[in-house]
């Protein structure tokens, strides 16, 4: 079946170290997202990827990395100059808007990883 | 991207229209109006979009006002399943613009029996 796969769905971590999660599309999407989201919280996008080679910034990039060497693929470094990185994290893909017009350029979501730093 | 913004939350009983608004005032032209949800612990799913005419699909309806500057997503028979954050946010259409894909906090919807 087609879709966004995020690995694991639970995941803990002594702090100071480095944590990088999994997420793999199959929907051959151009565009890849990752957002944090905290108890009781909206949505705040960490970095975002137009095309292979090339991220971007979001809002809160601090203390995160990424890559993006395939298209199916955009893991998410949790670094240890994160200061609270224990978070609910989703990844997303879509079309780029930038590839058509009118078309629909709806993200899909994987399940999302819980990651916790003790 | 514009902004958007929505009350903190709503209760609806079961059975009843759930009216959800949304304020982007600062839309642009080359905006669309999304509308995502979330239950709880899972990832955001996409309910439907629009760009100035009103549209509908099995989940919902969408109400973009004449000017653009707001929007009301409509759930005509809101069931407890319908229990959700509900995310409005607006994404560019077309070619050579970059889009970060940006949510607010949304509006908590909660309904009761």
């Amino acid at each position: 079946d087609g879709g966004i796969t995020q690995s694991p769905k639970y995941l803990f971590r002594k702090e100071g170290q480095n944590v990088t999660l999994s997420c793999e599309q199959n929907l051959n999407h151009d565009a890849m997202y990752w957002y944090r989201q905290d108890p009781g919280q909206g949505l705040r996008l960490i970095y975002y990827s137009q095309i292979v080679n090339d991220f971007q910034k979001g809002d809160i990039a601090e203390g995160y990395s990424v890559s993006r060497e395939k298209k199916e693929s955009f893991p998410l470094t949790v670094t240890s100059a994160q200061k609270n990185p224990t978070a609910f994290y989703l990844c997303a893909s879509s079309i780029r808007p930038a590839e058509v017009n009118d078309m629909n350029t709806e993200a899909f979501f994987g399940q999302g990883t819980r990651l916790t730093v003790v | 991207d514009a902004k958007t913004t929505q009350p903190t939350s709503m209760d609806c009983a079961e059975g009843r229209a759930a009216n959800l608004p949304c304020n982007h005032s600062t839309i642009s032209g080359n905006e669309y109006v999304y509308w995502y949800r979330q239950i709880h612990s899972q990832g955001p799913q996409y309910i439907i979009h629009g760009l100035k005419n009103n549209e509908t699909n099995e989940m919902a309806s969408l109400i973009i006002t004449e000017d653009r500057k707001s929007s009301t997503l409509i759930l005509p028979h809101a069931t407890l399943r319908d229990t959700a954050v509900y995310y409005c946010i607006v994404r560019p259409r077309g070619t050579g613009t970059a889009s970060k894909l940006t949510f607010g906090t949304g509006t908590r919807l909660q309904v009761t029996l």
